[in-house]
């Protein structure tokens, strides 16, 4: 079993539409939870963090952190067909840069105008 | 340039040979990690450097992979008697200490395909 899960998709959705995506992990000393995207040939960016449970927002991104269920989630609100990237789950124990990433399959999203 | 950057962006080789890949992080960044992803899959830890020594290895998967990284800024990577298995993107992350979270910037990776 993988310490990260994450359903590969592909998905597809509307524009404007609401979407989920999530991960499972088993490992209980990660820390630091992180969302990243990556295009298609291209090394993958940091989209959002957060560090334990809880809910973080930046414009129409919302990480949340479960640690009691070890599940975490991204929703994209108002999803634009520039969204359509694969969005690659990733953690770890501590931060400072010191720490590998273990990262989930990655889900390949496809915004249909 | 202001990202890391990686050489070649491609790399065809044929079985059984001797490949390099190199890795610039982003200057003054101390701390620098190697990823393989395959195709489909997500990015696997290889190696990261604090400085120039190896602080973990442990996702080397064999003793023909082999990273330096002997001046604390450009890395290579070796691999010897390259498999049909080692074809995949390989990533190269940098990052700087920081009291909040060291995010790791990605290169775009290189591209090694063994025939």
């Amino acid at each position: 079993q993988k310490e990260v899960e994450q359903d590969p998709g592909p998905l597809s959705v509307p524009e404007g539409a609401i979407v989920s995506l999530n991960c499972t992990y088993s490992n209980s000393a990660f820390q630091y939870f992180m969302w990243y995207r990556q295009y298609s040939r291209k090394g993958p960016e940091l989209l959002m963090y957060t560090y334990s449970s809880g809910n973080k927002e930046d414009g129409r991104f919302t990480a949340q952190v479960d640690k009691s269920s070890k599940y975490i989630s991204l929703f994209i609100r108002d999803s634009q067909p520039s969204d359509s990237a694969t969005y690659l789950c990733a953690m770890s124990a501590s931060n400072f840069g010191n720490e590998k990433l273990t990262f989930g399959t990655g889900t390949r999203l496809t915004i249909i105008p | 340039g202001a990202g890391v950057s990686q050489t070649p962006s491609n790399k065809v080789t044929e079985k059984g040979k001797y490949v390099e890949l190199r890795c610039d992080p982003i200057s003054g960044h101390t701390a620098l990690y190697w990823y393989r992803q395959s195709l489909g899959q997500g990015p696997e830890f290889l190696i990261y450097f604090q400085g120039t020594g190896a602080a973990d290895d442990s996702g080397l998967p064999n003793d023909r992979f082999f990273a330096v990284r002997p001046e604390g800024s450009v890395s290579t990577l070796k691999i010897q008697r390259t498999e049909r298995g080692d074809s995949a993107v390989y990533l190269c992350a940098s990052s700087a200490l920081a009291e909040d979270l060291g995010e790791q910037f990605f290169g775009p990776g290189t591209r090694l395909t063994v025939l």
